[in-house]
């Protein structure tokens, strides 16, 4: 059973504007979360991450937002650039230590286009 | 340098063959990973290693076994190979407190 479900499997935005990825999770036992992006032939490449006891965390021109009472987070790009353009993918852990694996989404493919 | 570095990139195979995969990272994290995505490009958790002791094995046929002579490798061993074991498979490390770093993955295809 997917646990964590990216509902978006594409998103086209323009150069400049703000791109917003959506995730949503089931199990209330996640308590950190974590974006990465991936390029074709690549592995994914971690980006930003939340702990449970925040609701926003910012690092330059990427932003990610917690909603646990909803289960949702979203991570925003402004303003988003071509060089964005990859597959998303968000993912869940129910610890922040290490050894405990990562929950993935299927991923997001954005297109940010000049 | 490459952090975490996998060989091969590529490999192409016949079924029933037995293959490895080597995963090496020198970023003196403690714990490595073995991650499957398949072809609905959904990337899920095999196996875990935390100094060489294996603390998650999700339900993975036995055909497949990991082995890490040390904390900076964690290899994966995969007997008689199967169609449906046709993926992309991606080794990771982690810290103790931080995100896992990925390699750029090993295609395997089985004919």
């Amino acid at each position: 059973d997917q646990q964590v479900k990216q509902n978006s499997p594409s998103l086209s935005v323009q150069e400049g504007r703000i791109s917003i990825l959506n995730c949503d999770y089931t199990n209330s036992m996640f308590d950190y979360f974590l974006w990465y992006k991936k390029y074709p032939a690549e592995g994914p490449t971690f980006l930003i991450s939340i702990s449970s006891i925040k609701d926003k965390n910012e690092d330059g021109r990427f932003t990610v937002f917690l909603n646990k009472s909803a289960k949702h987070l979203s991570l925003h790009i402004v303003p988003s650039q071509p060089g964005d353009s990859a597959v998303y993918f968000c993912a869940a852990k129910k610890n922040s230590n290490s050894g405990y694996a990562l929950n993935f989404g299927k991923g997001t493919s954005l297109l940010v286009t000049p | 340098d490459t952090a975490v570095s996998q060989t091969p990139k590529y490999l192409v195979t016949q079924m029933g063959n037995d293959k490895s995969i080597k995963c090496e990272q020198n970023l003196g994290h403690d714990t490595m990973y073995w991650y499957k995505q398949d072809s609905k490009k959904f990337l899920k958790i095999m196996f875990s290693y935390n100094n060489k002791e294996l603390i998650i094995n999700e339900t993975v046929p036995n055909r497949f076994s990991p082995k890490s002579p040390d904390k900076a490798h964690l290899n994966l061993h995969i007997n008689s190979l199967e169609l449906g074991d046709s993926a992309v498979y991606f080794c990771a490390s982690s810290p103790s407190l931080g995100p896992q770093h990925f390699g750029d993955g090993t295609r395997l295809s089985i004919l």
